[in-house]
């Protein structure tokens, strides 16, 4: 069964400085993984998602991640954070299964915050 | 933003009663899934759906049941209530994206906040 760590409860960053948000999975084949970030009372948006291909995925809002298979890895940063990047950070690894289409396992999330 | 819309967005129940949660699509995608959410477990798969009338369990269906009688409608029902189920549910869906089912993004609802007191 896929598994996904987080190992970042919560992080602080100022407002201007670079982040990186850590992503660890388990899975048995080639993974879908994905990044999702949540404001509170809203729901999930989607930031990137990587598939295949160039490891280097480009997502919403400035976002980057880099899927590196050999740590196990998919690894979110921003080169400079603003303050509504605040927020609750959500990585997953997707695994079709028979009928179930896409099935998520998620990480247990990060929260950000972002300092003036 | 997915035309998935969720309701009621916040209930207050009493251990021991029923409770249904409604989701509601408008892309007409094939796939609807329930997830809740808790502090510390990110979101954990309910129960999904392939289709109508076709469903099955997730990582915690225990207490849950679901129905799909329509491709825009996928019911959540709690049968009796209990404290351990007070949770933020969400609603998802996703369709086919030509790059497989495994690949297919999955879209949330803004999601119902459920307390059984």
């Amino acid at each position: 069964a896929q598994s996904v760590t987080q190992p970042d409860i919560h992080i602080t960053v100022s407002e201007g400085a670079s982040l990186e948000l850590r992503c660890n999975y388990s899975y048995g084949a080639t993974p879908y993984l994905f990044w999702y970030v949540q404001s509170p009372g809203q729901g999930l948006q989607l930031l990137l998602k990587y598939f295949s291909g160039d490891t280097l995925v480009q997502g919403i809002k400035g976002f980057e991640a880099e899927f590196k298979r050999s740590q196990s890895s998919f690894n979110l940063r921003k080169p400079s954070v603003h303050w509504s990047d605040a927020a609750e950070y959500f990585c997953a690894v997707g695994a079709g299964r028979g009928n179930a289409g896409n099935m998520l396992t998620f990480g247990g999330g990060t929260r950000l915050m972002v300092k003036p | 933003d997915a035309g998935i819309t969720q309701s009621p967005r916040h209930k207050v129940t009493e251990t021991g009663t029923p409770v249904t949660l409604r989701c509601h699509q408008t892309e007409n995608h094939r796939y609807m899934y329930w997830y809740r959410q808790d502090p510390g477990h990110g979101l954990r798969l309910i129960h999904y759906s392939y289709g109508v009338k076709d469903t099955d369990k997730g990582e915690v269906s225990d207490g849950y049941s679901v129905s799909r009688s329509k491709t825009e409608d996928f019911l959540l029902t709690l049968e009796s209530a209990t404290s351990s189920q007070t949770s933020v549910y969400f609603c998802a869906i996703s369709g086919s994206e030509g790059t497989g089912r495994s690949g297919n993004t999955i879209y949330f609802g803004e999601g119902s906040w459920l307390t059984v007191v």
